[in-house]
């Protein structure tokens, strides 16, 4: 059984730009969920998606996007990135809504 | 919406001592406490959770208390060993696995 697998593992980006990190479910799972954690910090809930529909969604402004793709694999989008975007960027997944999340190890985003 | 408070944010125990660390929360309608272990580089990793219709719960040396009326949850580590060292993250959700809500984390260190 493979576990939660995000890609990349590090990225750099510049203020402006745009950015999509991707995420590998734990086989088995149909929920995605992302979380922004910044440096010392808890993870914060950014959106859920559950069989391809967002299924709840956190206090970030709508420059954060997703997607769910048939096969339960997601991407996070994220445009016009600010400084404070700088996070490590978490992907979890769970058998269904609601149940226990796992999750991946994460992306190290950087905005300079 | 809920807020998770977290207690102590730093915590240094001999081997083999125990180790416990506190959180509030603020909405009486969460009903999901998970705790979670992140080691550097990596994503959190669930070790135990408590659903609201249960007062405690025990996994070999780990276990979790729940007080409803008073709003608060707590993680004992028993016979602590080195590789307990890492940062535990308790979280509260009102829908179970959906929308945790993190404290803001415990750097636990182990001394041999």
């Amino acid at each position: 059984e493979t576990g939660v697998t995000q890609s990349p593992t590090h990225l750099i980006k510049t203020r402006g730009q745009q950015v999509t990190l991707r995420c590998s479910s734990q086989s088995g799972h149909n929920t995605v969920s992302w979380y922004q954690q910044a440096l010392g910090q808890g993870p914060q809930f950014i959106f859920q998606y559950y069989r391809e529909e967002e299924n709840g969604r956190g206090n970030f402004p709508p420059r954060f996007s997703g997607l769910q793709f048939p096969n339960y694999s997601s991407e996070l989008n994220v445009n016009a990135l600010e400084l404070d975007d700088s996070a490590l960027y978490l992907c979890a997944s769970s058998w269904r809504a609601g149940e226990k999340l796992f999750f991946g190890s994460g992306t190290q985003l950087s905005v300079l | 919406g809920e807020n998770v408070e977290q207690h102590p944010s730093t915590l240094s125990v001999q081997e083999g001592d125990s180790a416990v660390i506190k959180c509030t929360y603020s909405d009486s309608a969460s009903n999901y406490f998970p705790w979670y272990k992140q080691e550097l580089g990596k994503g959190p990793q669930l070790i135990i959770d408590i659903r609201s219709n249960v007062g405690e719960k025990k996994d070999q040396r780990i276990a979790v208390t729940l007080n409803k009326t008073a709003k608060h949850f707590s993680l004992h580590i028993t016979e602590t060993q080195p590789e307990d060292s890492a940062v535990y993250f308790c979280a509260a959700s009102m829908e179970y696995g959906n929308k945790l809500v993190f404290g803001a984390g415990t750097i636990l260190r182990v001394k041999s």
